[in-house]
């Protein structure tokens, strides 16, 4: 099975300030059509996880533009431009191998303010 | 719009079958593309995909969990339902369902149910 890494695990932010979160696959992403098959969850406390990025750098729907997803293979990166204080929550990263079909989240990265 | 609710019992005892039914609306698993996936999350730890069905009723397993996971869909009642049988304490968790939509790839989980808890005891 591939497996995903996550650094670092606990990440305490300033709002205001940028933050990183990195993510690596123990295998390559990328696909033959170009798209790396890695997505971005934000899991707030209590809440059911929700997409801020899809096929490795798109953003999906409402989410604010101050999240970008970039990176390509097997080393990938959610960036923050500017971290707010509704930004906190566990952050995971997400591998959508397609054959066969494997779905592999990593380990999460708890986001909390200093 | 689209909307998702997972429902099922909130206790089971151990090696007993769980069967969860997840009700959505807003879009149909007979649309080209349209899949239903669930995952699940045990207390304090992280999400684990347990299984994912498609409109042209393909069905995928996680690897570890295959032999117990069964997955099946009523695309006139929007319902998709998991079994999971012999039930074990270390299955305790919340069971999500979750949309995502294949368009040149996959586009991501886009929309999630609110969860239920799962709890396995005697």
């Amino acid at each position: 099975d591939i497996v995903m890494t996550q650094s670092p695990l606990s990440l305490p932010v300033t709002p205001g300030e940028p933050a990183s979160i990195f993510c690596r696959s123990s295998q390559s992403l990328l696909h033959v059509n170009g798209y790396n098959y890695l997505d971005w969850y934000l899991q707030k406390p209590g809440q059911s996880p929700q997409l801020l990025i899809y096929l490795g750098s798109n953003r999906a729907s409402g989410v604010p533009d101050r999240f970008s997803g970039s990176g390509s293979g097997t080393d990938f990166t959610l960036n923050i431009s500017r971290v707010e204080a509704e930004d906190v929550g566990v952050y995971y990263c997400m591998q959508v191998l397609q054959t066969p079909l494997l779905i592999t989240f990593g380990p999460g990265t708890k986001v909390d303010i200093k | 719009q689209v909307t998702l609710r997972e429902s099922g019992p909130a206790l089971v005892k151990p090696t007993q079958t769980l069967t969860l039914t997840c009700t959505f609306s807003g879009f149909s698993l007979g649309t080209t593309g349209m899949c239903v996936s669930w995952i699940r999350q045990p207390p304090g730890k992280a999400l684990e995909w347990l299984a994912r069905i498609d409109w042209d009723d393909d069905k995928y397993y996680s690897t570890s969990l295959k032999t117990r996971l069964t997955i099946s869909k009523d695309t006139s009642k929007n319902q998709v339902v998991l079994t999971m049988t012999n039930m074990d304490p270390v299955d305790t968790a919340t069971y999500y369902c979750a949309r995502i939509r294949l368009v040149s790839g996959p586009q991501g989980f886009d929309y999630w149910g609110q969860g239920t808890l799962v709890t396995v005891s005697s």
